[in-house]
């Protein structure tokens, strides 16, 4: 069975300093991992996904991941955040193909906090 | 593309009563999944439709939830005789597999 593991369940951060949102899965099969990031009472907004090809994704607004096939990670990070930034992250995984639903499995969501 | 809407955005309803919510996907979608996300967790699947065929109903969380997609279009969730555990977000996606793309949710508050 698949799961997905959010280490931190929050990140207090300065305004301007680098940040990191850690995500492990375990999977059997091959995955498709996503990063969505849910602003308050709001739904979840798509932030960037690994699909195939290079491993390094990137969104319009500054984020970034790495697929790491070998420890299972797909870590999101920013090099400077702000204060707009501020809001929960939830890492989903997805093993769509083959026959399988495709729902998605998600973490426990990281709420990233910046203060000025 | 206008994205996923949902209806209501809140509903406060009694223990008790039933509620319908909709969810409207982005057209030219053929899945449809519904997830439930209750305080301090991530989303948990509930059910999901290809076109108008719902093929997944096992998780859905007890016999007073079901779902609908007539047609393939629109979809409704409905849960029956609320009760307290119920109050949570409600979700909706639509799909070209994988990526999901979700609506703005439906908040249940069961007095």
């Amino acid at each position: 069975a698949q799961s997905v593991t959010q280490l931190d369940s929050q990140v207090p951060v300065f305004e301007e300093a680098p940040v990191e949102l850690r995500c492990n899965y375990s999977s059997s099969v091959s995955v498709y991992l996503f990063w969505y990031v849910q602003y308050p009472n709001q739904g979840l907004q798509l932030l960037l996904k690994y699909l195939s090809g290079s491993t390094l994704v990137e969104s319009i607004n500054g984020f970034e991941a790495e697929f790491n096939k070998s420890q299972t990670s797909f870590h999101l990070r920013k090099p400077s955040v702000h204060i707009s930034d501020t809001a929960e992250y939830f890492c989903a995984v997805s093993d769509w193909g083959g026959g399988s639903q495709g729902n998605l499995i998600f973490g426990k969501g990281t709420k990233l906090s910046v203060k000025p | 593309d206008t994205g996923v809407s949902q209806d209501p955005r809140h509903k406060i309803t009694k223990r008790g009563q039933n509620v319908t919510f909709r969810c409207d996907p982005i057209s030219e979608h053929n899945r449809l999944y519904w997830y439930r996300q209750t305080l301090g967790q991530g989303p948990e699947f509930l059910t999901y439709f290809q076109n108008e065929a719902q093929l997944e109903k096992s998780r859905l969380l007890s016999d007073r939830f079901s779902a609908e997609r007539p047609k393939g279009s629109f979809s409704t969730l409905e849960i029956q005789r609320t009760e307290q555990g119920d109050s949570a977000m409600y979700l909706c996606a639509s799909s070209p597999p994988p990526t999901q793309y979700f609506g703005p949710g439906t908040r249940l508050t069961v007095l």
